[in-house]
């Protein structure tokens, strides 16, 4: 049940664009990303929900595909500070696992000046 | 709000010796998730309660390992014996039903 994230890495400069992808083979219920820093704990990003969604934050913005399973979640015009690496969490569609999230083996983002 | 409050922050103990590891939620949070990160296994659910009430505990490792939930503001994950394999980092989350998890700072736990 445990989601596939790819890529494993990414190395940006400040300015480019990434994009991450996470697939589930499981129906989801909802998908979430978060962002950890080195050291630091998970830090919540966004959920999105079945529906196929788009959501926004500043200038990281996901997307959920339900028909294929797959979330991206979309990176621009990057910043030092969004270094870090990213998990997506999935939530298989509602049943005995309410509640609780799977998540991806994270991508690292690195982003040089 | 505090957020989520683990404590400790790092404990270093001898292999045999019994771990206590403890966890405040966000009051009004209804779910409590115990994880552990390794870099071989990445982030692994280790037991969830809904309510206080254990949902799953497929996760735990061993029986070595035991979680209690006596109240919604106050959890503990408790490894007898330790043992090396068990070093990682615990961290605590907890959320309402649908919404994102809030983390705790995590216990970095080494076992000699």
């Amino acid at each position: 049940q445990q989601p596939v994230q790819s890529p494993q890495a990414v190395i940006l400069r400040e300015g480019e664009d990434a994009v991450i992808n996470c697939s589930s083979s499981k129906a989801l219920y909802s998908v979430h990303w978060y962002r950890q820093k080195h050291g630091e704990a998970p830090v919540f990003l966004m959920i999105l929900l079945k529906g196929g969604e788009q959501k926004g934050h500043e200038k990281i913005s996901a997307s959920f595909n339900e028909k294929k399973q797959q979330s991206s979640l979309y990176l621009t015009a990057s910043q030092l500070s969004y270094s870090g690496t990213y998990f997506c969490g999935t939530e298989l569609d509602r049943g005995s696992t309410l509640g609780r999230l799977y998540f991806g083996r994270g991508t690292q983002l690195t982003v040089w000046p | 709000d505090a957020g989520v409050i683990q404590s400790p922050r790092h404990e270093v103990t001898e292999m045999g010796q019994e771990v206590t590891l403890r966890c405040k939620p966000i009051s009004g949070h209804d779910y409590l998730f115990w994880y552990r990160q390794t870099m071989m296994r990445g982030l692994e659910l280790l037991i969830y309660f809904n309510n206080n009430v254990p949902i799953d505990d497929s996760g735990m490792p061993e029986d070595r390992f035991s979680a209690k939930m006596p109240n919604a503001s106050f959890s503990t994950l408790k490894i007898q014996p330790s043992e090396p394999r068990d070093s990682a980092v615990y961290f605590c989350a907890s959320s309402l039903a649908g919404r994102g998890y809030t983390f705790g700072s995590g216990t970095r736990l080494t076992v000699v």
